[in-house]
C-alpha cells in the first residue's frame, strides 16, 4: 500500500530532551516536507526537501533540523525540544518537487513538550 | 504571499443533508486540494483540483482557476463527514509548499 508513515504518533518529553520524529515514504517520491498544525495558526511548512541532500527551510524552522540521506526517508529532530513546540506535526510527499501533483500525508504525530 | 479563505468557518448538518463549501486564493495556484481532518487528526486527501471538476462517491468539487475560487459538495451527509475539511493551494514558484485555509469545521447530526 502506497502511504507516508510517521514514527512515533504520540510523543510526551521534558524541555531539552533531543528527540527525533521518523517519516518515510514508499512511493519513490522526491517531495517531502515537515507540517505543524496549532490552533489558531493553522499549518506551516517547517522543512522541506526537493531530493536527497537538498534541504530548505520553509516558514517554521527555528528550533528544527532535518536530513535526507535516503530518498525514502526525511527525519524531523528536534535538538532542544521547548514548550512551544507542542504541535500536531505532519509528514508530507509528492512525486515531484514542482507543487503540481498531489501531495500525500503522513498520520500526523502528537508532541507534547513539558 | 498568497491568502486562502474558507467560509463558512462552521457548518451544523442535519445527517442527509447537503451542503457546499467555498475556498477563495488571492493568486494563481499550481495545485489545490481539499483534505479532511478527521476526529483523530489525520489529514485525508479528498481531491487534487487545480481546475475543472471532480467526482468522488458523494463529494464532488469544482475550482474555476480564474475565479479564484473553488467549491466542496457533500451530499446525502453522514455522521462520518464530521471533522475539519481544509483547502489548500501551491503557487506559482512557490516550490510546494502548501499555503492552507483555516477550514471549515463540519458537524453532521444524527
Amino acid at each position: 500500500e502506497a502511504q507516508v508513515t510517521q514514527n512515533p504518533r504520540y510523543l510526551i518529553t521534558v524541555t531539552g530532551k533531543k528527540l527525533t520524529v521518523t517519516c518515510s515514504q514508499n512511493m519513490n517520491h522526491e517531495y517531502m516536507s515537515w507540517y505543524r498544525q496549532d490552533p489558531g495558526l493553522g499549518l506551516r511548512q517547517i522543512y522541506y526537501s526537493m531530493n536527497v541532500e537538498v534541504t530548505d527551510k520553509g516558514d517554521v524552522p527555528e528550533g528544527y533540523k532535518v536530513s535526507r540521506k535516503e530518498k525514502r526517508n526525511f527525519p524531523l529532530i528536534l535538538e532542544s525540544p521547548s514548550p512551544n513546540q507542542t504541535s500536531l506535526y505532519f509528514c508530507a510527499s509528492s512525486l515531484g518537487a514542482g507543487g503540481q501533483e498531489t501531495q500525500y500525508f503522513g498520520p500526523g504525530t502528537r508532541l507534547l513538550v513539558l | 504571499g498568497i491568502q486562502v479563505e474558507q467560509s463558512p468557518p462552521d457548518l451544523i448538518l442535519q445527517e442527509g443533508a447537503n451542503s457546499t463549501l467555498r475556498c477563495n486564493f488571492s493568486d494563481s495556484v499550481n495545485n489545490l486540494q481539499w483534505f479532511h481532518q478527521n476526529p483523530w487528526g489525520q489529514l485525508i486527501n479528498l481531491f487534487y483540483i487545480p481546475s475543472g471538476t471532480k467526482q468522488n462517491g458523494r463529494l464532488s468539487a469544482t475550482t474555476v482557476a480564474t475565479e479564484r475560487y473553488s467549491l466542496l459538495y457533500i451530499s446525502s451527509s453522514q455522521t462520518t463527514d464530521s471533522g475539519v475539511y481544509f483547502c489548500a493551494v501551491v503557487g506559482f514558484a512557490q516550490g510546494g509548499k502548501l499555503i492552507f485555509g483555516q477550514g471549515t469545521e463540519l458537524s453532521v447530526k444524527p
